[in-house]
């Protein structure tokens, strides 16, 4: 089965800094790949998405690529914010199910 | 947008009693819902696949026994924890695709039920 690895496990950037988040990815099949934000106590939220036939995506502040042949996608957060302080997570789909990555905690210094 | 809603937002309940919640797609259809458990400070973790009208498909580790699942309708999946230990203690969030969007489309989440066995 698909199995995501995410790193790294934390990481502070100080404010207005930008952040990245790399994941992997081990089946070749996975053709949708979603970053969720969860704040504490609260469910995930979809941030974006990138589907494999794109090589990468971007919504203001937030962009996201993926190198399908190296199996990587990597999430990238500019001028960050304090608001942006959050557990990240990548996952990877085939059709199905959603197989989600360990998660970042970053952490926006003041 | 789409919103799932899943009730009950916590519970607490004694050890060897079970525990039912329900996961509902308010305005869309969902053949598939996905049942996550999260423990503290960790990842969401698949457990099953419910299908509406078949069998859970349960992720390698999940005893299917003790985490019934029953997809009776397009908008409406329940997870039953059986005979609840505290270390069944945990986050359970469930999730669901519109089916009109295709399988490659977002997931929704439910507020997901903070579950505490004592």
């Amino acid at each position: 089965g698909e199995n995501v690895e995410q790193h790294p496990s934390t990481l502070s950037v100080q404010e207005g800094d930008s952040a990245v988040i790399k994941c992997t990815y081990s089946d070749s099949a996975s053709n949708y790949f979603p970053w969720y934000k969860q704040e504490l106590g609260k469910r995930p939220q979809l941030i974006i998405d990138i589907r494999s036939n794109v090589g990468e995506k971007k919504d203001q502040r937030i962009a996201v690529t993926l190198n399908k042949t190296a199996k990587h996608f990597s999430l990238h957060i500019t001028e960050t914010q304090p608001e942006d302080s959050a557990v990240y997570f990548c996952a990877a789909s085939r059709y199905d199910k959603i197989i989600f990555g360990k998660g970042t905690r970053l952490h926006i210094l003041p | 947008g789409a919103v799932v809603s899943q009730h009950p937002s916590w519970v607490i309940c004694k050890s060897g009693t079970s525990v039912k919640i329900e996961c509902r797609s308010l305005d869309f259809q969902a053949t598939t819902m996905f049942w996550y458990r999260q423990f503290p400070k960790q990842s969401l973790m698949l457990m099953a696949t419910s299908n509406e009208g078949s069998k859970a498909t349960y992720e390698q580790g999940v005893e299917k026994d003790k985490f019934l699942i029953n997809h009776a309708s397009l908008t409406l999946s329940t997870l039953t924890v059986t005979s609840a230990h505290p270390e069944d203690s945990s986050f359970y969030i469930c999730s669901a695709r519109d089916i009109g969007r295709g399988n490659n489309s977002p997931l929704h989440f439910g507020n997901g039920t903070r579950l505490t066995v004592t």
